[in-house]
């Protein structure tokens, strides 16, 4: 256990729908990362935030957002979904900013697009 | 852009040696991580190298050449419970120079253990 939380576990929804992930990061973790990983490509960097402010942004969609809020969680809002948007979605956390801190991942949440 | 290959597939048999190579074409270059990820599980550490040389960690050692562009992940007396993914990653440094870019990943080591 990595110490972070990420609900749901299991997410299944039709196109064109919103739906929101959510992140509770290690404790005393500041940054978040969040992921997207799909059969075809792999594990993907979306988007960093670091004590509340975005610090990195990887290949997010414009149709993906995230924040994270002042008691640190985060939530990784993904709207008018695609098929294609069908995959994991995990969550790391990190002490600092820098790229040579550990990030350690969530469990996923796993959503299926219909 | 920035490349890294491993070897899609390897198999082993239980109580061997196996060693995943992992090679990377990228700018800004920082540091490289393992991650071993069982089917439908989350990634979880195994190492980090950022001066080039050896690591070892009990059954498991990583290895880094930076001019090379090259590491490698032993794994040691081989288990069955070591039948996962093995996931080399890169840290680059951000274009702030911060370092704050999220991993860049490949696409995983399928290492199936035989008895």
């Amino acid at each position: 256990d990595s110490g972070v939380t990420q609900t749901p576990k299991h997410l299944i929804t039709a196109t064109g729908q919103r739906v929101t992930l959510r992140c509770s990061p290690r404790s005393g973790d500041l940054s978040v990362y969040w992921y997207q990983q799909s059969l075809d490509q792999g594990l993907q960097f979306l988007i960093q935030y670091y004590n509340g402010e975005e610090r990195a942004k990887g290949n997010i969609l414009e149709r993906f957002s995230a924040q994270q809020f002042p008691d640190l969680h985060s939530e990784l809002n993904l709207s008018s979904l695609e098929l294609g948007d069908s995959a994991l979605y995990f969550c790391a956390s990190s002490g600092g900013q820098g790229a040579t801190d550990t990030q350690y991942f969530g469990p996923g949440t796993r959503l299926t697009v219909l | 852009g920035q490349n890294i290959d491993q070897p899609t597939e390897m198999t082993a048999t239980e109580g061997a040696i196996v060693q995943i190579n992992c090679t990377y074409q990228t700018s800004g270059f920082n540091g490289l991580f393992w991650y071993q990820q069982h089917a439908g599980e989350a990634p979880t550490f195994l190492s980090y190298n950022v001066l080039d040389g050896l690591e070892e960690k009990g059954r498991f050692s990583s290895f880094l050449s930076r001019s090379k562009g090259y590491s490698y992940l032993l794994l040691k007396e081989l288990q069955m419970k070591d039948s996962a993914s093995y996931l080399c990653a890169v840290t680059l440094l951000g274009d702030s120079g911060g370092g704050a870019d999220g991993l860049t990943f490949g696409k995983g080591t399928h290492l199936i253990i035989q008895p």
